[in-house]
């Protein structure tokens, strides 16, 4: 089955440390966007990505880094200059320009300070 | 800055009843999604509304955009328990590249 995958499903995160936050997905889409959900709230935009090699920050970029080196995937790296990583991630993905299909999730990673 | 609103932000319904869930947005867009969140899950594409006057149905869900308005609503027709969840809208901005979600609505439906 077609999906995407999130890896770990739960972190957590020790003071001064940064840590990755995998995104698969067999979906052969283009687009790939991270959000962070704060408890009660919506999503936030935190990158994304419309082609491999190229990404662009989202409305809450400070603290975190990504890169796509392959269509496939999407890691995401909450750095220790995130002070607050506290919240429940998300992935999802899109085919590129095509604003009639919904964006996928993935099942999430809930991240928590030890 | 595009906001998305969406009221009423909880709303506890009993079975049988029929309540309608309000979304408004800042900005020029003719393309809003509707989402469902069960407590600690991922997000579930409910309806991708496309055009001014857009509807759809599905099941005792219905959908519709107003673009000129800047206004979709979600429409729920003799509630079920089942529908208990927490749902969000979507506006595609970012020359149609971005997501900018609602607040998010969550729903109770007593038994």
């Amino acid at each position: 089955d077609g999906g995407i995958t999130q890896s770990p499903k739960y972190l957590f995160r020790k003071e001064g440390q940064n840590v990755t936050l995998s995104c698969e997905q067999n979906l052969n889409h283009d687009a790939m966007y991270w959000y962070r959900q704060d408890p009660g709230q919506g999503l936030r935009l935190i990158y994304y990505s419309q082609i491999v090699n190229d990404f662009q920050k989202g409305d809450i970029a400070e603290g975190y880094s990504v890169s796509r080196e392959k269509k496939e995937s999407f890691p995401l790296t909450v750095t220790s200059a995130q002070k607050n990583p506290t919240a429940f991630y998300l992935c999802a993905s899109r085919i590129r320009d095509r604003s009639n299909q919904p964006q996928h999730f993935g099942d999430g990673t809930r991240l928590s300070i030890l | 800055e595009l906001k998305v609103e969406q009221n009423p932000l909880f709303l506890s319904m009993q079975e049988g009843k029929n309540y309608t869930i309000y979304c408004n947005y800042s900005t020029t867009s003719d393309r809003l999604y509707w989402y469902r969140q069960d407590p600690g899950k991922s997000l579930e594409s409910l309806f991708v509304l496309l055009s001014n006057g857009a509807v759809k149905q599905e099941g005792r869900l219905m959908a519709s955009l107003d673009t000129k308005a800047r206004l979709s609503t979600l429409h729920i027709t003799a509630a079920v328990h089942d529908l208990s969840a927490t749902y969000f809208c979507a506006v595609l901005t970012g020359g149609g590249n971005k997501l900018t979600f609602g607040t998010g609505t969550q729903l109770k439906v007593e038994l």
